[in-house]
């Protein structure tokens, strides 16, 4: 699976667009980009994913490149419950696959 | 959704003990699962893939011995820390994919398991 790259930390105020950025410069031409986020103490949650085209779902937005090597995660009105740690993860839709999980971006979302 | 169960959410015991965390599939069948540790401030590592009816395959690195898996049935996985040590206190999680092999749905986790030896 491609290796991801996001930056450590982000802050964000409350109310306003986070866009989280995830560079996926070596992904395959079948390879889905996939976001999950973990709140403290608790297990990763599902938030989105896609192949080349824009997603969206109640939680959130996916934004890829054209020649898919970035992507961008955005929450369109950050509130508090949404500080945590996100995870941009890139893998083939190709068997029970593992995959490894990167460092992730910290999202503080401030008052 | 998809539904990933874990008990316990919590453990603490004393330094020698085995200690069993379980990991359900509530609404879909899972012939594989996966098991992460999570340290403080730092991410998941992938420890090992359960695999339904067969042994499971650790990690470089992962003792085998020391971290038995058992996936019984495909819904049930579990992790079982042989005479835990305060080294192994630690976040464990599990996580499995609903749906048909091959698909591009996403794995879900559970809500993990805190695991303090004193």
């Amino acid at each position: 699976d491609a290796k991801t790259t996001q930056p450590p930390s982000m802050d964000c105020a409350e109310g306003r667009a986070a866009n989280l950025p995830c560079n996926h410069s070596t992904i395959s031409g079948n390879e889905y980009v996939y976001w999950y986020r973990q709140i403290h103490s608790q297990g990763p949650q599902y938030i989105i994913h896609g192949l080349k085209n824009n997603e969206t779902n109640e939680m959130a937005s996916l934004i890829i490149t054209e020649d898919r090597k970035s992507s961008t995660l955005i929450l369109p009105h950050a509130t508090l419950r949404d500080t945590a740690v996100y995870y941009c993860i890139v893998r083939f839709p190709r068997g029970y696959q593992k995959v490894t999980f990167g460092t992730g971006t910290k999202l503080q979302v401030i008052p | 959704g998809a539904v990933v169960s874990q008990h316990p959410s919590r453990v603490i015991c004393k330094s020698g003990t085995s200690v069993k965390i379980e990991c359900r599939s509530l609404d879909f069948q899972a012939t594989t699962m996966f098991w992460y540790r999570q340290f403080p401030k730092q991410s998941l590592m992938l420890m090992a893939t359960s695999n339904e009816g067969s042994k499971a395959t650790y990690e470089q690195g992962v003792e085998k011995d020391k971290f038995l898996i058992n996936h019984a049935s495909l819904t049930l996985s579990t992790l079982t820390v042989t005479s835990a040590h305060p080294e192994d206190s630690s976040f464990y999680i599990c996580s499995a994919y609903p749906g048909q092999e091959g698909n591009n749905q996403p794995q879900h986790f559970g809500d993990g398991t805190r695991l303090s030896i004193l």
